[in-house]
């Protein structure tokens, strides 16, 4: 089965502190997301990355950024956090070959800025 | 463009079929993907249809694919109280190399007694 692991579940930060979520995968997918989550809303697709130090931005990059520096982990950087990053933040994955190319996700983080 | 679009809420009774819809707009999806999202969790795969197949079937599962009008729908059968979740459905229409996920907003269902 695959897994993938968000580090924290609740994450409480203040604003204008410089914020990681992280995100580890243990099935050596080429793909990895970062989507947050608001009710009504859906999800919407932050940023990906398809390789090792390659990124793409989503719908919604303005405010973030990510880093991909090992297969396995993609961390989402939120370089001076505002009250309306408040959310809940997915990490997903998914292989790089194939048609059929389904996400699995984390847990997700719940984390509000005070 | 891409959208994908849901009911935001179902009640249904327990021990009857939950019919959930969903239409979207990409032609070029090659998978349709259904996720179930308990509270607190994230999301989890439920199913999923290819795009030249009309009808899937997996347990209590069945998905149906009406590709003319862009319309997918999830029935569940006999439905239980650990079903009550939200569901999406995602199409992926290819960009360059590779897939991305376009999700709806989510059916919440919510299963009484």
């Amino acid at each position: 089965d695959v897994k993938v692991t968000q580090s924290s579940r609740y994450l409480v930060k203040r604003t204008g502190e410089k914020v990681f979520l992280e995100c580890v995968q243990d099935m050596d997918h080429e793909n990895m997301f970062w989507y947050r989550q608001d009710p009504g809303l859906g999800l919407r697709l932050i940023y990906f990355s398809y390789d090792v130090k390659m990124k793409e931005k989503g719908d919604i990059p303005e405010g973030y950024s990510v880093s991909r520096e090992k297969k396995e982990r993609f961390s989402l950087i939120l370089e001076s956090a505002s009250t309306n990053q408040t959310s809940m933040y997915l990490c997903a994955s998914s292989p790089g070959q194939g048609r059929n190319q389904p996400q699995h996700f984390g847990d997700g983080t719940r984390l509000s800025i005070l | 463009g891409e959208d994908v679009e849901q009911s935001l809420f179902l009640s249904v009774r327990e021990g009857d079929s939950s019919v959930i819809n969903c239409t979207y707009t990409d032609s070029s999806s090659t998978y349709l993907y259904w996720y179930k999202q308990e509270p607190g969790a994230g999301l989890q795969l439920l199913t999923y249809i290819f795009s030249n197949m009309d009808m899937k079937q997996d347990q209590r599962l069945t998905v149906l694919l009406n590709k003319k009008d862009k319309h997918l729908s999830l029935r569940i059968a006999d439905t239980q109280t650990g079903d009550s979740a939200i569901y999406f459905c995602a199409e992926s229409p290819r960009v360059g190399g590779y897939n991305k996920l376009i999700f709806g907003a989510g059916t919440r269902l919510a299963v009484h007694p």
